[in-house]
């Protein structure tokens, strides 16, 4: 079955700075990788996603890029804010079923 | 709030009891997940229905564990016999099932069996 490792496991940065958190998938029938944003005490909320026939994409200050030949996935943020603090899920699956899930990035940002 | 509604969002229950969760899910949305998440883990996947039918359950829904949605509406997750190992954050998602494979979650149900 799928399986979705995740670095790092923490990140501070600046107010300002760039984040990159990085994910690697294993089977190579996934098709679709959505990135998870979860505040403490809150549900999972889709901030963007990227399917396997698309090589990057970009929603304002974040972008995901995807490289199926390595099987691994990115979330780049820019211009980090205090607000942008949270734990970032990855996640991966064949369309239509079942999401399997990296362990988490706990983002910290600092003003 | 048109979003995926579960209830209750809290329940403490004694070891050895049953428990039942309820999910709503985004009006026609036909798909729907139960994931359970522990602290400090990612969502955990434990069975999906299209529509009415349940079409995969994972290894760790064991036999105590039955999930039905009736009318390809709502869904119920129950417990039987809990144990402590049980207590976890369980979670409900949605996704349209029209080539949209967006999932959208719940707030949850928080479980904590003492």
């Amino acid at each position: 079955g799928e399986n979705v490792e995740q670095h790092p496991s923490t990140l501070s940065v600046q107010e300002g700075d760039s984040a990159v958190i990085k994910c690697t998938y294993s089977d190579s029938a996934s098709n679709y990788f959505p990135w998870y944003k979860q505040e403490l005490g809150k549900r999972p909320q889709l901030i963007i996603d990227i399917r396997s026939n698309v090589g990057e994409k970009k929603d304002q200050r974040i972008a995901v890029t995807l490289n199926k030949t390595a099987k691994h996935f990115s979330l780049h943020i820019t211009e980090t804010q205090p607000e942008d603090s949270a734990v970032y899920f990855c996640a991966a699956s064949e369309a239509g079923t079942a999401l399997i899930f990296g362990k988490g990035t706990t983002l910290s940002v600092s003003s | 709030d048109t979003g995926v509604s579960q209830d209750p969002r809290h329940k403490i229950t004694k070891r050895g009891q049953n428990v039942t969760f309820r999910c709503d899910p985004i009006s026609e949305h036909n798909r729907l997940y139960w994931y359970r998440q522990t602290l400090g883990q990612g969502p955990e996947f434990l069975t999906y229905f299209q529509n009415e039918a349940q079409l995969e359950k994972s290894r760790l829904l064991s036999d105590r564990f039955s999930a039905e949605r009736p009318k390809g509406s709502f869904s119920t997750l129950e417990i039987q016999r809990t144990e402590q190992g049980d207590s976890a954050m369980y979670l409900c998602a949605t996704e349209p099932g029209t080539g949209k494979n967006e999932q959208f979650f719940g707030p949850g149900t928080r479980l904590t069996v003492l």
